[in-house]
C-alpha cells in the first residue's frame, strides 16, 4: 500500500477537465516536500509532466497543471485528448524515519 | 539529450542475485549534480524507488530494501549498476533506471525499463 493515496481510476470525455488527487500526510507532502507528477503511457517509461508542485517541463502542454495544499496535491488536465489516456503517478519524499522517495499508487485515466 | 538503457537477465531464480546495468549516453555519469536512480514497477501496483548513487559515488537506499541492495558506478563505461540479493517472487517487476536532476527528487530522464521475473 502506497504512502501517497491516489484514486485508482478517473475518466472523462474528450474536451473535458479531470483532476487526480494525491493525498499524503504531515510527514511527506505536508512537511513541505515538493510533489512531482509522471505520465506512463502503455509500454513506455514514465515521463515527468509536473515538477516542483506546479511547474511544467519544456514540451509539456499547458493543459496539464499541478497544485498543492496542505497534505495533498492535485493534477488537472483540461481539454482532454485521447492521447492523455495513461497511468499518472505523484511522487514526493517521506521523512518519518529517514528521508526517501515515495510514489503514489497510480491513477488510470480513461478517455471515454 | 541524455539517454539511459537498462540491460541484464530477464529471469532470476529465487534466492539468487538480480543484477542490472544502466548505460548512460549523451552526458557524463560523473557530471556534478546528477543522481543515478533505480525504480521498479510491480505488475498491477505502483512505482517503488529503490535507491540512487550520486555522481561522486554516495549511495542512498530505500529503507525497506537497504539490506539487500548495492548500487555502484563505473565511470570508465559511463554505467551504473544494481545488485539485489536474495530475491523472491515479490521482486518480479519492471526495473527502470533514471536520472535525478541535481538531487531535486525529480526524475527527468528514464530508461525504457526491463522486466525481471523471479521464478
Amino acid at each position: 500500500q502506497s504512502v501517497l493515496t491516489q484514486p485508482p481510476s478517473v475518466s472523462g470525455a474528450p474536451g473535458q477537465r479531470v483532476t487526480i488527487s494525491c493525498t499524503g500526510s504531515s510527514s511527506n507532502i505536508g512537511a513541505g516536500y515538493d510533489v512531482h507528477w509522471y505520465q506512463r503511457l502503455p509500454g513506455k517509461a514514465p515521463k515527468l509532466i509536473i515538477y516542483g508542485n506546479t511547474n511544467r517541463p519544456s514540451g509539456v502542454p499547458e493543459r496539464f497543471s499541478g497544485s498543492k495544499s496542505g497534505n495533498s496535491a492535485s493534477l488537472a488536465i483540461t481539454g482532454l485528448q485521447a492521447e492523455d489516456e495513461a497511468d499518472y503517478y505523484c511522487q514526493s519524499y517521506e521523512s518519518r524515519l529517514s528521508v526517501y522517495v515515495i510514489f503514489g499508487g497510480g491513477t488510470k485515466l480513461t478517455v471515454l | 539529450q541524455v539517454q539511459l538503457q537498462e540491460s541484464g537477465p530477464g529471469l532470476v531464480k529465487p534466492s539468487q542475485t538480480l543484477s542490472l546495468t544502466c548505460t548512460v549516453s549523451g552526458g557524463s555519469i560523473s557530471s556534478d549534480g546528477n543522481y543515478w536512480t533505480w525504480i521498479r514497477h510491480h505488475p498491477g501496483k505502483g512505482l517503488e524507488w529503490i535507491g540512487y548513487i550520486s555522481y561522486s559515488g554516495s549511495t542512498y537506499y530505500n529503507p525497506s530494501l537497504e539490506s539487500r541492495i548495492i548500487i555502484s558506478l563505473d565511470t570508465s563505461k559511463n554505467q551504473f549498476s544494481l545488485k539485489l540479493n536474495s530475491v523472491t517472487a515479490a521482486d518480479t517487476a519492471v526495473y527502470y533506471c533514471a536520472r535525478d536532476d541535481f538531487g531535486s527528487g525529480k526524475f527527468d530522464y528514464w530508461g525504457q525499463g526491463t522486466l525481471v521475473a523471479v521464478s
